[in-house]
């Protein structure tokens, strides 16, 4: 299995207050990814890095900001939360982008939050 | 817009009875297309790529293919540790995201 540490892997929080999650992975891979996963619809990227203090945004990025001060972490921030962003929060990792070189997405095992 | 589509979005087999999972996908530029498990309360683990038409990939009972517009997922004679969801996934041309289908929900039966 892909060494992927997702943390808090479960958390309940208050709408308007900041939450962050996190990601470690002990691989060493340049590319790290952060998905929403909710009924209905498909895993949806929200931001991602191809490097240390190199970040862009994915589809669904409004809401959040992430920060990769280290290769190995990878921060999803939620400012204020609201209940919209009620989901389960997944992790990925790879080694080149998409589709290079046989190199997928590794997936941690998710973070599921509750915004009331 | 790439789009992916899975059907069905739910199956229900005995075990031992074959069947194939589709995903229909229209992309700019096909890089990689990426079948996944995911089990309840996991992230999704990865299967296979692939990358061109004509392109087949097998391990144990599952054996994707690919067409230029269509995968398929195979499963031969399943069993009841079969049962999960299976994502699909493609990359295109027009960045490093995966677009995800929304997945198919199979159930295996003894």
């Amino acid at each position: 299995d892909a060494g992927i540490t997702q943390s808090p892997r479960h958390k309940v929080t208050e709408t308007g207050t900041p939450v962050t999650l996190r990601c470690h992975q002990t691989e060493n891979h340049r590319y790290m990814y952060w998905y929403r996963q909710d009924p209905g619809h498909g895993l949806r990227l929200i931001h991602y890095s191809y490097g240390v203090k190199d970040t862009d945004k994915g589809e669904v990025s409004d809401g959040y900001s992430v920060s990769r001060s280290k290769t190995e972490d990878f921060l999803l921030t939620l400012e204020s939360a609201t209940s919209s962003q009620t989901s389960v929060y997944f992790c990925a990792i790879s080694e080149s982008t998409p589709g290079a070189s046989n190199q997928p997405q590794h997936f941690g095992d998710g973070t599921r939050l509750s915004i009331l | 817009e790439d789009q992916v589509t899975q059907s069905p979005e739910a199956l229900r087999l005995q075990e031992g009875e074959s069947s194939s999972l589709n995903c229909s996908y229209t992309v700019s530029g096909l890089r990689g297309l990426f079948w996944y498990r995911q089990d309840p309360g996991k992230g999704p683990e990865f299967l296979f790529t692939l990358y061109s038409a004509g392109e087949e990939k097998e391990k144990e009972r599952l054996k994707a293919t690919l067409t230029k517009k269509e995968s398929f997922l195979h499963i031969t004679a399943p069993k009841p540790e079969d049962s999960a969801t299976y994502l699909c996934a493609v990359h295109s041309n027009s960045g490093y995201a995966l677009n995800f289908g929304k997945g198919t929900s199979l159930l295996v039966t003894p």
